[in-house]
């Protein structure tokens, strides 16, 4: 069964931790995404990866292949990140297969 | 800026009544779709592939005949909630598929309360 496993599911911080939030899969992934929806409900992709290491900004996105397992970092964190963060693994080439992680609610504290 | 419209962002209707949102690319001639379906503190769930010109696949455990998919065009989908019902009450997205090694583009998502 294709599965995405994030955690954790909540996270509280002060502004200017080091942020890490942890996304688990099943084999056979195409690539894997971060995504950010705000509270109104909107996502935006963050990154996609199939492997390696990514960054934007104070956004870092990584996957180790031979673990199934992808990080996504947020340093010097700040009250504007705070959303939902999910992952999601595409399973067999397509986006009709897309799975979505369950998503990890970040707090940011100032 | 917004590469994906969706419309409207929230509408309260009665039970019994249809109600229609539309999903729009405004920057990519899309054949392909995806409607999804978020409920309180749940993951999004793929309710149906929306595919121009032809018939929308839809997956297990979705009603075709009450969520009724349209993709007439290259640069609209929509989803038809025929007969709503308080249980059909949520946060619907949908999403442009702009090919595997595109990043995902969603529109902002549609909230539909049942009452």
């Amino acid at each position: 069964k294709n599965e995405v496993e994030q955690s954790p599911q909540n996270l509280t911080a002060q502004e200017g931790e080091f942020i890490t939030i942890n996304c688990s899969y099943s084999v056979g992934i195409s690539a894997l995404h971060w995504l950010q929806q705000h509270p109104g409900g909107g996502i935006v992709s963050l990154f996609m990866l199939s492997s390696g290491k990514k960054k934007h900004g104070r956004l870092i996105a990584t996957i180790n292949i031979q673990e199934k397992h992808s990080s996504l970092h947020i340093t010097a964190s700040h009250p504007r990140d705070s959303a939902v963060y999910i992952c999601a693994a595409i399973y067999g080439g397509s986006q009709g297969n897309l799975i979505f992680g369950k998503g990890t609610k970040l707090s940011v504290k100032p | 800026g917004a590469v994906v419209s969706q419309h409207p962002s929230w509408v309260i209707c009665k039970s019994g009544t249809s109600v229609k949102i539309e999903c729009r690319s405004l920057d990519f001639q899309a054949t392909t779709m995806f409607w999804y379906r978020q409920f309180p503190k749940q993951s999004l769930m793929l309710m149906a592939t929306s595919n121009e010109g032809s018939k929308a696949t839809y997956e297990q455990g979705v009603e075709k005949d009450k969520f009724l998919i349209n993709h007439a065009s290259l640069t609209l989908s929509t989803l038809t909630v025929t007969s709503a019902h308080p249980e059909d009450s949520s946060f619907y997205i949908c999403s442009v598929d702009r090919g595997n090694n595109s990043p995902l583009h969603f529109g902002n998502g549609t909230r539909l309360t049942v009452t």
